[in-house]
């Protein structure tokens, strides 16, 4: 248990669908992460929220949207899909300190299926 | 282009031997590495990690070495025990950017 919550943890949905991922952490962090994990590729950084403010797009095609409300949530809202986009999907978070070297802590994932 | 590499897919080891996972680096900006383990239906969990100003990082049985000239890091895991049986990926990161590059990972067998 890492203290970063993940639901659901599994999600099936067509390509006409909208749905949303969400991720919770209990670390009092400040800085929360989406990374997208495929087969045999290294995790991709997606989106970077440092104290609710978006500070990263790492060229996300726009049927991703992220969402940060607060510095304990994030979500991440599909619609419209491909099923290239099938993956697992990780939410991590730091605690952004100034000066700090920081470790980053992962949720378990949301194994998302596109068909 | 990856500028973090882990060229060993896999990697199969005796029960109580040493277990040895390389990473290699490109972009000397990194400061600060990191190794994490992954178990199937999990998410990458912290082990270890390395500051630039080091050559080497221990905590019980893992250790990290850094080679800054060869770009180069490895994890060795001693004596390796069937739980450590899982995917592990090294990361790095230049200090104030905080983000962090990921290797494919390497998938360790532990044989008991």
């Amino acid at each position: 248990e890492t203290g970063v919550t993940q639901t659901p943890r599994h999600l099936v949905m067509g390509m006409t669908n909208k749905k949303s991922l969400k991720c919770e952490q209990h670390l009092g962090h400040n800085a929360m992460y989406w990374y997208k994990q495929s087969a045999k590729k290294p995790l991709e950084l997606m989106f970077v929220y440092n104290f609710k403010e978006q500070t990263e797009n790492n060229s996300v095609p726009s049927r991703f949207s992220p969402e940060c409300p607060n510095s304990s949530h994030l979500f991440l809202h599909l619609h419209t899909l491909q099923p290239e986009d099938s993956a697992l999907y990780l939410c991590a978070s730091t605690p952004r300190l100034a000066g700090q070297k920081e470790t980053q802590y992962f949720g378990p994932g949301t194994r998302l299926l596109v068909l | 282009d990856q500028q973090v590499k882990q060229n060993s897919p896999s990697l199969s080891v005796q029960e109580g031997r040493i277990s040895i996972l390389n990473c290699d680096y490109t972009n000397s900006m990194f400061d600060y590495f990191l190794w994490y383990k992954k178990y199937p239906a999990e998410g990458p969990t912290f082990l270890i990690s390395i500051s630039s100003i080091k050559d080497k990082n221990e905590d019980g049985r893992f250790t990290v070495f850094l080679n800054k000239s060869a770009k180069h890091l490895s994890l060795h895991i001693v004596p390796s025990q069937p739980g450590d049986s899982a995917v592990y990926f090294c990361a790095a990161s230049v200090s104030g950017t905080y983000k962090y590059i990921f290797g494919t990972g390497t998938r360790l067998k532990v044989l008991a």
